[in-house]
């Protein structure tokens, strides 16, 4: 079985700053697929950023950028010139490589507040 | 693109009544959709997972004969909560799973998620 962890269950960070949100995860499987999700007060999950396994590049999204390590199963997100509207739970998810569907596994989540 | 809609967004039932929550796929066809259920301020729980013309197959410890799932198409599926009491009460989500194309290579599925239901029953 996978798990994910996310260590800091709150961050806040200023405007325009930089902040970054950790993730580790815990698998056997050597090709799978890592998520950054959020959901702002709306609670609309809402995806951030998708990396897949076997690529060693880290995946980028206009302000949102990962650093992917594959031996150390790390994860983490950062985001850069944070805006008011990053504000919102970030949640990281696992999800392993299947012929078929393949469900997620999601970490507890780390609630971000970018302040003025 | 990969939008998912979810209707009703809030509901409010009498205890022993039933509820329908559906999920569609706007612009997309999804073969597998899940249903979530997330109490505040926690992480989503998966109840179960739908596929379309078959059974749903229901995570341990969630009752399926109380939440009835149905994926009658590639574009809707219907989560219907049976004789539902207080403590159904919760925040529900449902996902679509559509391939992620990059570069013209499709690769493995994404979930997109619904904007949920909020359900209380009382």
């Amino acid at each position: 079985a996978q798990t994910v962890t996310q260590s800091q269950p709150e961050m806040s960070v200023q405007e325009a700053e930089t902040v970054t949100l950790s993730c580790t995860y815990d698998t056997s499987e050597s090709n799978y697929y890592l998520f950054w999700y959020k959901q702002p007060p709306s609670r609309q999950m809402i995806l951030v950023i998708r990396q897949e396994a076997y690529k060693q590049q880290n995946a980028t999204e206009n302000r949102f950028s990962v650093n992917f390590q594959k031996a150390a199963k790390s994860f983490s997100l950062k985001i850069s010139d944070s805006q008011l509207g990053d504000t919102a739970m970030y949640f990281c998810a696992f999800m392993k490589e299947n012929s078929g569907y393949s469900t997620l596994t999601f970490g507890k989540g780390t609630m971000l507040l970018v302040s003025p | 693109g990969a939008v998912v809609s979810q209707h009703p967004s809030r509901v409010i039932c009498k205890s022993g009544t039933s509820v329908k929550i559906e999920c569609r796929s706007l612009d997309f066809q999804a073969t597998t959709m899940f249903w979530y259920r997330q109490f505040p301020k926690k992480s989503l729980m998966l109840m179960a997972t739908s596929n379309e013309g078959s059974k749903a197959t229901y995570e341990q410890g969630v009752e399926k004969d109380k939440f009835l799932i149905n994926h009658a198409s590639l574009t809707l599926s219907t989560l219907t909560v049976t004789s539902a009491h207080p403590e159904d009460s919760s925040f529900y989500i449902c996902s679509a799973e559509t391939s992620w194309s990059s570069s013209g290579k499709s690769s493995t599925d994404t979930q997109y998620f619904g904007p949920g239901t909020r359900l209380t029953v009382l």
